[in-house]
């Protein structure tokens, strides 16, 4: 079956460069969620987009932005990039509006800052 | 806004020795709960979930999980471990607001296992 497809795997970049993520869920769910993984932490909500808009906000630094696009791919942009935001970039889809809380989790997207 | 709390942060046991992870949250209405499991350098993967009935619940590889309300609690147990079972255990829950809602789940800190052969 399908499931939540997110590029690059990994990205290298320097302090203050820009990075994009991007995110596909599986066909047919409508909600797409950013989660960040710190080393040795746990994943901590960042975003979260329904039907193309953002539906909850969680703990974005205001240097990212993220939007949810006409075919449902998620892309997740952070700009002046800190060595604190090194961390593995999970995103995950769900497929109906009145969420169970069932998340599809993709195989992350692992960004290293120097 | 709820909160999760995974009693143990490290585990280490012996193949064949029977694990119980804690798991308390705290929210005072009505949630749905979750354990994902990762793997060393994999992503989060659904172990079991609870949405409503039975609070005994099954999931993947043997693992099972008790849902307390009185107790706040969903606890995951397997009878026998096995050294593939080394891994990080999230536990995970998710509100259900009368609005119903698309934010995220509320993850524990995880519990580190270790089993060794």
């Amino acid at each position: 079956a399908a499931g939540v497809i997110q590029s690059p795997r990994h990205l290298i970049k320097e302090k203050r460069e820009t990075a994009t993520l991007k995110c596909y869920p599986i066909p047919r769910h409508d909600t797409v969620y950013w989660y960040q993984q710190g080393p040795g932490q746990d994943p901590q909500f960042l975003i979260s987009f329904y039907e193309k808009m953002q539906s909850d906000k969680g703990s974005i630094p205001d240097r990212f932005s993220a939007q949810q696009f006409s075919d449902y791919h998620s892309e997740l942009n952070m700009s002046s990039l800190e060595l604190g935001d090194s961390a593995l970039y999970f995103c995950a889809s769900s497929g109906n509006r009145v969420s169970t809380g069932e998340l599809f989790f993709g195989e992350g997207s692992r960004l290293t800052v120097l | 806004a709820q909160s999760v709390s995974q009693h143990n942060h490290h585990v280490i046991l012996s193949e064949a020795a029977s694990l119980e992870l804690g798991c308390n949250y705290s929210y005072g209405g009505t949630v749905n709960l979750f354990w994902y499991v990762q793997y060393p350098g994999q992503h989060l993967q659904l172990l079991l979930k609870y949405f409503s009935g039975d609070p005994l619940v099954k999931g993947i590889k043997g693992f099972e999980a008790e849902f307390i309300k009185s107790k706040f609690s969903f606890n995951l147990r397997k009878p026998s471990v096995q050294w593939s079972d080394t891994a990080e255990y999230f536990c995970a829950v998710h509100a259900l607001y009368s609005g119903g809602g698309a934010d995220g789940l509320t993850f524990g800190k995880g519990t580190h296992l270790i089993i060794q052969p």
